[in-house]
């Protein structure tokens, strides 16, 4: 079955160091979509990326969407507390009849202080 | 507060005891997603619902079971359960049928504690 791999698991950083987790499917994605959950809260959208090479920003948040639509990455310049959290990439396949969502693994991201 | 409603927040219970799980869509969304989250677990999906269908099924056991009702709510049924189901169930549910391209707003979750 379709399988998306993100990495590393654990990033500890310091507050102001930068930060990427990397998402890689074993399939080639219509679209991938990445979803923050803050520690004892719920996964929240964050973007959606849909076109081969598409970079989208937001603020301090960089996302990329790789030419072959098989994989992505989320990097976040100058880190701050308040990016503590657990990042997923989510990423759908681009043929077949599967229309749900396969969430990586995530990486659970500490920032100190 | 994304508009997704869960019940319960918590729940604990026993091995082999059968509970429901429920959950309300946002506002005007069809579709609602269950997923299963385990301690340092990422996203299992378990079932999509569309408008009262079924309209895909991830990893969900054959010991739980879900609906969608005539006005969108969803319920998910665990039963026989196992210490191994001891996890955080969220709903969440998109405008669409899609799946995979629409936004999915995440409700707050239900915990579940097997004893």
């Amino acid at each position: 079955g379709q399988q998306v791999m993100q990495i590393p698991q654990y990033q500890h950083v310091q507050e102001g160091e930068d930060f990427t987790t990397y998402c890689n499917s074993s399939t080639t994605l219509s679209n991938i979509q990445w979803y923050k959950q803050r520690p004892g809260g719920h996964p929240v959208f964050l973007i959606q990326l849909v076109k081969s090479g598409e970079v989208k920003k937001q603020k301090r948040l960089t996302f990329q969407f790789g030419e072959a639509k098989k994989n992505s990455s989320l990097h976040i310049t100058a880190t701050q507390t308040t990016d503590v959290g657990t990042y997923f990439c989510a990423g759908r396949l681009s043929s077949g009849s599967a229309r749900q969502l396969t969430f990586g693994s995530g990486t659970q991201l500490t920032v100190l202080p | 507060d994304s508009g997704v409603t869960q019940t319960p927040k918590h729940l604990i219970t026993a091995t082999g005891q059968r509970v429901t799980l429920r959950c309300s869509p946002r506002s005007g969304d069809l579709s609602v997603y269950w997923y299963q989250q385990s301690l340092d677990q990422g996203l299992q999906f378990l079932i999509q619902y569309y408008n009262g269908e079924e309209r895909a099924k991830g990893n969900i056991l054959e010991r739980f079971s879900a609906q969608q009702f005539p006005d969108l709510h969803s319920e998910l049924n665990l039963s026989s359960l196992e210490l191994g189901d001891s996890a955080l169930y969220f709903c969440a549910s998109s405008l669409s049928g899609t799946g995979g391209s629409d936004t999915q707003y995440f409700g707050p979750g239900t915990r579940l504690t097997v004893l």
